[in-house]
């Protein structure tokens, strides 16, 4: 079946811009996570939603970065007010949640460079 | 602060060697370890994962990990690697108390020569 998708793959912009990040979850999976990876580092929590809520949003740098869920489905990373220091690759998670375990699926990233 | 250490920023090393990717973690409070692949231009694939119960858990493609609570570690192992094998290898963490989120070490770039 179909993997986590993330549009776009790559993203150019310029210090100050706006930009929105989307994510496709595997059909069915309750949770949905992102993270930051930059270069030479390991991916960085930044948000996890169950279901339409976010249930623990402690990863966020700041208030620039906000994400949405409004149907439990596909999620919306968005960043206000660009800096150089937010490029990396932004990489989503889905999981279907049952017990105390569970797999986190992963998408191929967006590429995001702040010029 | 919860931590996951990957001590080796690369590892070379020749076909059909065996190889281990080292892993430490800050706490030894219940915890499930995972490893993951990264491939170039590909997301994050799971290598494999400890949960509970036996401390040697194996893996995709041929590689296995130990547990060792008194350690804080888990260790990769592979007895032969494979040109295939180069990649990015991560290292990750989730604590019980974490909630759902996951820490990750800073990679380990896995580098296989003939």
């Amino acid at each position: 079946g179909a993997g986590v998708s993330q549009t776009p793959s790559n993203k150019v912009t310029e210090k100050g811009k706006y930009v929105e990040l989307r994510c496709d979850p595997i059909s069915g999976h309750t949770a949905l996570y992102w993270y930051r990876q930059s270069l030479g580092q390991g991916p960085e929590f930044l948000i996890y939603f169950q279901g339409t809520g976010a249930a623990d949003d402690s990863g966020l740098p700041n208030d620039r970065f906000f994400a949405v869920r409004p149907e439990g489905s596909v999620s919306t990373l968005k960043i206000q007010r660009t800096e150089r220091g937010d490029s990396a690759v932004y990489l989503c998670a889905s999981s279907y949640n049952r017990g105390s375990y569970n797999e986190q699926f992963f998408g191929p990233g967006t590429r995001l460079t702040v010029l | 602060a919860q931590s996951v250490t990957q001590l080796d920023s690369q590892v070379p090393v020749f076909e059909e060697a065996p190889v281990e990717l080292r892993c430490n973690y800050s706490s030894s409070v219940s915890v499930y370890l995972f490893w993951y692949v990264q491939y170039p231009n590909q997301g994050l694939q799971l290598l494999l994962k400890y949960l509970s119960g036996s401390t040697l858990v194996k893996g995709i493609n041929g590689f296995e990990a130990e547990f060792n609570k008194s350690q804080t570690s888990f260790h990769l192992r592979k007895p032969s690697v494979h040109i295939s094998d180069t990649a990015e290898y991560f290292c990750a963490v989730r604590w019980e108390t974490g909630f759902q989120k996951l820490v990750f070490g800073t990679g380990t770039r896995l580098l296989v020569s003939p």
